[in-house]
């Protein structure tokens, strides 16, 4: 599994409701990333971090927060789902900036009412 | 910014037929290469990579080579095993975007036997 885990692997959520997807790695690694897949899309980057305490916006940022409290966790926060947040959601890393190879989780399957 | 351009599928091929998937690439700087496989239901993992121009990339028969000159990064593969059937993304890494990753669209391929 790439040394990434990723928790719920399957929600339904109804609009305006809230929930925390998170993304841990045992691979010590620097960087994670948050992406979203969508059919004929490819992978779009919510948002990433490039070590503990560290966030930054990607593609597509609107909707969601991030936290990377602990190095080994990265979590994404939906506050009030959307139907257009209906999607899979992959969490990825990496060990620094020169190595550049990124390992993915397996996907969070997420549908929004 | 950066983007990459992958052929449209779905491409369904018979066993043992010859594969192309041609991918081509925008950057401002001197990007690192991939190709990711997917395989139903999985996240995505590494299929091969170059680092730099006229770079190969080899794995499990699957090749591609670096074209600085018309930024390509075609995947190739001699003879196709029904176990190949998953969707291919090209993906470029750029170290000056603080490492992140542009992906294309995906390919899909079909492998009849």
């Amino acid at each position: 599994n790439a040394g990434v885990t990723q928790t719920p692997k399957f929600r339904v959520l109804k609009t305006g409701q809230s929930m925390t997807l998170l993304c841990a790695q045992d691979m010590n690694h620097e960087y994670m990333y948050w992406y979203r897949q969508d059919p004929g899309m490819g992978l779009r980057l919510i948002h990433y971090s490039v070590g503990e305490g560290t966030t930054a916006k990607g593609e597509v940022p609107d909707g969601y927060n991030v936290s990377r409290l602990k190095k080994q966790n990265f979590l994404l926060g939906l506050e009030s789902a959307a139907p257009s947040q209906t999607s899979v959601y992959f969490c990825a890393h990496k060990e620094s900036l020169a190595q550049e190879t990124q390992y993915f989780g397996p996907g969070t399957r997420l549908l929004v009412l | 910014g950066n983007s990459v351009t992958q052929m449209e599928g779905p491409v369904t091929l018979s066993e043992e037929a010859f594969l192309t998937i041609n991918c081509t690439y925008t950057a401002t700087g001197y990007p690192s290469l991939f190709w990711y496989v997917q395989y139903p239901g999985e996240g995505l993992q590494l299929l091969l990579k170059a680092t730099k121009a006229d770079d190969k990339g080899s794995n499990k028969g699957f090749e591609a080579t670096y074209r600085k000159e018309t930024t390509s990064f075609h995947l190739e593969k001699g003879s196709v095993q029904v176990s190949d059937s998953a969707v291919y993304f090209c993906a470029l890494s750029d170290r000056a975007n603080a490492g992140k990753s542009t992906f294309g669209d995906g390919t899909t391929l079909t492998v009849k036997p």
